[in-house]
């Protein structure tokens, strides 16, 4: 079946720091690849996605690139700060799946000043 | 824009007692979904739908119900309440791509809901 592992947390970093979570997948074809970003209280929002093997996805400063290789999506980041603080998730969504989002158990990172 | 719209957003039920968590969408969204969240365990996919008058179960569908009678709502009935169902709980929309994966996925800001 399709799932999604990623490293266990928590992670705590220094600000400034260098970020990675690991997330590894496993699925048949071509999945969709996401990290949502959990701030405390708040639901869940994208924060980069990529669709096809050897895409890169960014926002603000984060980055992971699809591959298939590995089938891994690891989420970086070169400098973190402490309102990076939150809990991420990697996900992944398949072709004729109605959209179904398969996530990973989530990794709390905690940055300190 | 109101994107996805969760009501209520706490709730505290006695062990027995029935609900029903609303969840509504302005976007058009074809499919809509609920997850359910607990600690260490990320998002479990509990329902969810490709359209209005389709639904189907996910990964935990049993104590819920769902329907879907129109394209903006997609409410979440909990039969009879049990502790095991205290959670947070999310609701998602995303639009098809046409071949069946979801695109702009957006989600609720959640309902956090107690057993006692």
């Amino acid at each position: 079946g399709n799932s999604v592992t990623q490293m266990e947390g928590p992670v705590t970093l220094s600000e400034e720091a260098f970020l990675t979570i690991n997330c590894t997948y496993t699925a048949t074809g071509y999945p969709s690849l996401f990290w949502y970003v959990q701030y405390p209280g708040e639901g869940l929002q994208l924060l980069l996605k990529a669709t096809k093997a050897d895409d890169k996805g960014s926002n603000k400063g984060f980055e992971a690139t699809y591959r298939k290789e590995t089938t891994s999506f690891h989420l970086e980041k070169g400098s973190v700060q402490v309102s990076d603080s939150a809990v991420y998730f990697c996900a992944l969504s398949r072709y004729n799946q109605g959209g179904k989002l398969i996530f990973g158990q989530g990794t709390e990172l905690s940055v300190k000043p | 824009n109101a994107g996805v719209t969760q009501t209520p957003k706490f709730q505290v039920l006695k062990t027995g007692q029935s609900m029903t968590l609303q969840c509504a969408q302005d976007m058009n969204h074809e499919y809509m979904s609920w997850y359910r969240q607990d600690p260490g365990m990320g998002l479990r996919l509990i329902h969810y739908s490709v359209g209005a008058g389709i639904t189907d179960q996910g990964e935990v569908p049993n104590g819920y119900n769902v329907s879907r009678s129109t394209t903006e709502d997609f409410p979440l009935r909990l039969l009879s309440a049990a502790p095991s169902q205290t959670s947070v709980y999310f609701c998602a929309s995303s639009y098809s791509d046409g071949g069946g994966a979801g695109y702009g996925y957006t989600f609720g800001s959640g309902t956090r809901l107690t057993v006692v």
